[in-house]
């Protein structure tokens, strides 16, 4: 069965630090990729998503993340956080074989001012 | 344009009760599913649809019913609510099943 792991449920970081939020998946056929963020009290949005081509991919807010097919990861990362990056974060992967959408627990981001 | 909506926004029910959570989208999507999430947990899938007239189970279908009669609407239904439905539920809809999810403000259950 497919899964995807999150290794952090809570990562707090220092306001203007890097961040990196880790995902890795279990899948030996064709996989597409996602990020998705949940503000307090919101439902969740799409941050960013993996489909094919370049395996570095960038959200309009600064965040990017890379598809390491080798080590079936896909990091979130962050070179300086805002307080308004506070959010709960979770990576998604949906896959070709069994056409399954499969979400992470999440992770919880505090930005520390 | 309101995309994905839902309501109720918050719920209390008593053990037992019956209730029906609304789910509606105006993107024209044939993919709509509910979720439901849980501290710890992510989002589990309870049931989905394809399209009109075509539903399928998901991960923790048991206790709840779908159904969808239009495009656009995918209610949830509870027969007989418990405790462990407590729960915050979110609908979502895509324009194909390996596209971006759209989701739904959500619902806050409490069963009592």
């Amino acid at each position: 069965a497919q899964s995807v792991t999150q290794l952090d449920s809570q990562v707090p970081v220092f306001e203007e630090a890097p961040v990196e939020l880790r995902c890795n998946y279990s899948s030996s056929v064709s996989v597409y990729l996602f990020w998705y963020v949940q503000y307090p009290n919101q439902g969740l949005q799409l941050l960013l998503k993996y489909l094919s081509g370049s395996t570095l991919v960038e959200s309009i807010n600064g965040f990017e993340a890379e598809f390491n097919k080798s080590q079936t990861s896909f990091h979130l990362r962050k070179p300086s956080v805002h307080i308004s990056d506070t959010a709960e974060y979770f990576c998604a992967v949906f896959n070709f074989g069994n056409e399954k959408l499969t979400f992470g627990t999440g992770t919880r981001l505090t930005i520390i001012p | 344009n309101a995309g994905v909506t839902q309501t109720p926004k918050f719920q209390v029910l008593k053990t037992g009760q019956s209730m029906t959570l609304q789910c509606a989208q105006d993107m024209n999507h044939e993919y709509m599913s509910w979720y439901r999430q849980d501290p710890g947990m992510g989002l589990r899938l309870i049931h989905y649809s394809v399209g009109a007239g075509i539903t399928d189970q998901g991960e923790v279908p048991n206790g709840y019913n779908v159904s969808r009669s239009t495009t656009e609407d995918f209610p949830l239904r509870l027969l007989s609510a418990a405790p462990s439905q407590t729960s915050v539920y979110f609908c979502a809809s895509s324009y194909v099943l390996q596209g971006t999810q759209y989701f739904g403000p959500g619902t806050r259950l409490l069963v009592l």
